[in-house]
């Protein structure tokens, strides 16, 4: 699907509970992303890592964490202290930095 | 870091017409500009990008021209068809940063 597979495509978390939002991708590429996409408000980034067992947060990282052990893996937890995590979270990969991505097909988590 | 502004936040067409988006961004240091369009509940998918030391790319109905000096970049689409009719995105980067994208527009396309 893309070389990049995001899931489950939709998901469900109850107060106080952390999920964990999986991404892999098969295109050999070194760089990847998570985004928060809420209606009207764009792409969002929340967390991005440029090679294994590295990461920078974004403008958004607050309650929520990521590992990178593997290349191909950047799973995203949604923490219990992310208050409002009701969006479309999109994982992307590049290459490299600074070179165009290519985008999973998104998960839509909601609270319940 | 860079900030990216985009307008309109909504447009539209008439079917034949052409629409323009515009961009602005902060950091003189980003020398890659792509766009993305993004259909109802699907993934952005990258439609064309330009990097700093070109001023203009074209395909087919689509072009993307940049003025490194104002820091500003649009995208052209022609003979607008209904098919064109998504939210447009975006972005802006330099190597070894992030990328950061506008806030979107959604462009309707009437027949």
């Amino acid at each position: 699907d893309g070389g990049i597979t995001q899931s489950p495509k939709y998901l469900f978390r109850k107060e106080g509970q952390n999920v964990t939002l999986s991404c892999e991708q098969n295109l050999n590429h070194d760089a990847m992303y998570w985004y928060r996409q809420d209606p009207g408000q764009g792409l969002r980034l929340i967390y991005y890592s440029q090679i294994v067992n590295d990461f920078q947060k974004g403008d958004i990282a607050e309650g929520y964490s990521v590992s990178r052990e593997k290349k191909e893996s950047f799973p995203l937890t949604v923490t219990s202290a992310q208050k409002n995590p009701t969006a479309f979270y999109l994982c992307a990969s590049s290459p490299a930095t600074g070179y165009g991505y290519t985008f999973g097909s998104g998960t839509r988590l909601t609270v319940v | 870091g860079e900030n990216v502004e985009q307008h309109p936040s909504t447009l539209s067409v008439q079917e034949g017409d052409s629409a323009v988006i515009k961009c602005t961004y902060s950091d003189s240091a980003s020398n890659y500009f792509p766009w993305y369009k993004q259909e109802l509940g699907k993934r952005p998918q990258l439609i064309i990008d330009i990097r700093s030391n070109v001023g203009e790319k074209k395909d087919q109905r689509i072009a993307v021209t940049l003025n490194k000096t104002a820091k500003h970049f649009s995208l052209h689409i022609t003979e607008t068809q209904p098919e064109d009719s998504a939210v447009y995105f975006c972005a802006a980067s330099r190597r070894n940063n992030d990328m950061r994208f506008g806030a979107g527009t959604r462009l309707t396309v009437k027949p």
